[in-house]
C-alpha cells in the first residue's frame, strides 16, 4: 500500500504564476482534502473533494481551486500566486462516514513544499 | 484561522524524561486528535480521543480530554531522541463534513 502520495516534493514559483499540486489518496479513499501550512503554524483546512465535487472549503480566496479526477486523485491549483502562498500543502485521504457518530481517520502524505519568490 | 493553541510553544528535556503538552480550543468537540511532524514533513497520527472519553493511553503516550476546560494534554513517557518533532493537536466537528482544525503546536527537542 503506497499511501498517500504527493508531487512534486519542492517547487519555486515567482509571484503572479499559476501552480498545480498532485495528490493520490491511499488505496481505497475516496475523499480527499488540502491544507495549508506556512512555516511556523498548524496546517489550515483549504478544502476537500468527495465524488469529483468540493464538499467543504475554508477561509481560502477564490485563487485557490481544485479537482478531484474519477480515479480519486486530486489537484489543488492556485493562481495569481504572491509570496504568502509559500508554504507546505499537504493532502490526507479517508473515506467518508457512513454514520455521523463515526470518524474515519485522515492520513496525511508527506506534502509539497512552495516556494513564491 | 486556528481552533486550538499548544502550551508550551517549544520544550526542551533530557531523554528519558517526561513530555507534557497542552493544547486549548474554542467550540465543541467530536474528537481530538495529535499529530507529530518531523522536520516539516507530513504528518503522522499519534492518538484520537472521542468527546465522551477522559483518557486513552497508546504505549508511551497518554492522552487527557476535558471537555469542559476545553482541553487536552499529551504525555510522552520515558522520552527518546525519536521523538524530537512538532506536536499538534486537531479537533474534529461534525457539521456534515470532515474537517479537522488544527493547533499552532509544539516543538519538541529531546536531547541526548
Amino acid at each position: 500500500d503506497a499511501g498517500v502520495t504527493q508531487s512534486p516534493t519542492h517547487l519555486i514559483k515567482t509571484r503572479g504564476q499559476q501552480v498545480t499540486l498532485r495528490c493520490s489518496p491511499k488505496s481505497g479513499h475516496d475523499t480527499v482534502s488540502w491544507y495549508q501550512q506556512a512555516l511556523g503554524q498548524g496546517p489550515q483546512f483549504i478544502f476537500q473533494y468527495y465524488e469529483e465535487e468540493e464538499r467543504q472549503r475554508g477561509n481560502f480566496p477564490d485563487r485557490f481551486s481544485g479537482h478531484q479526477f474519477p480515479n480519486y486523485s486530486s489537484e489543488l491549483n492556485v493562481n495569481a500566486l504572491l509570496l504568502g502562498d509559500s508554504a507546505l500543502y499537504l493532502c490526507a485521504s479517508s473515506s467518508p462516514t457512513q454514520l455521523p457518530q463515526l470518524y474515519n481517520e485522515q492520513f496525511f502524505g508527506p506534502g509539497t513544499r512552495l516556494t513564491v519568490l | 484561522s486556528q481552533q486550538g493553541e499548544e502550551d508550551p510553544q517549544a520544550l526542551s528535556i533530557q531523554e528519558g524524561e517526561n513530555a507534557t503538552m497542552n493544547c486549548s480550543y474554542k467550540t465543541s468537540i467530536n474528537n481530538l486528535q495529535w499529530y507529530r511532524q518531523n522536520s516539516g514533513r507530513g504528518l503522522v497520527h499519534l492518538i484520537l480521543i472521542r468527546s465522551n472519553e477522559r483518557e486513552k493511553h497508546s504505549g508511551r503516550l497518554r492522552v487527557t480530554l476535558d471537555t469542559s476546560k476545553k482541553s487536552s494534554s499529551l504525555l510522552i513517557t520515558a522520552s527518546r531522541a525519536a521523538d524530537t518533532a512538532s506536536y499538534f493537536c486537531a479537533t474534529f466537528h461534525r457539521r456534515g463534513n470532515e474537517k479537522l482544525t488544527f493547533g499552532t503546536g509544539t516543538r519538541l527537542t529531546i536531547i541526548p
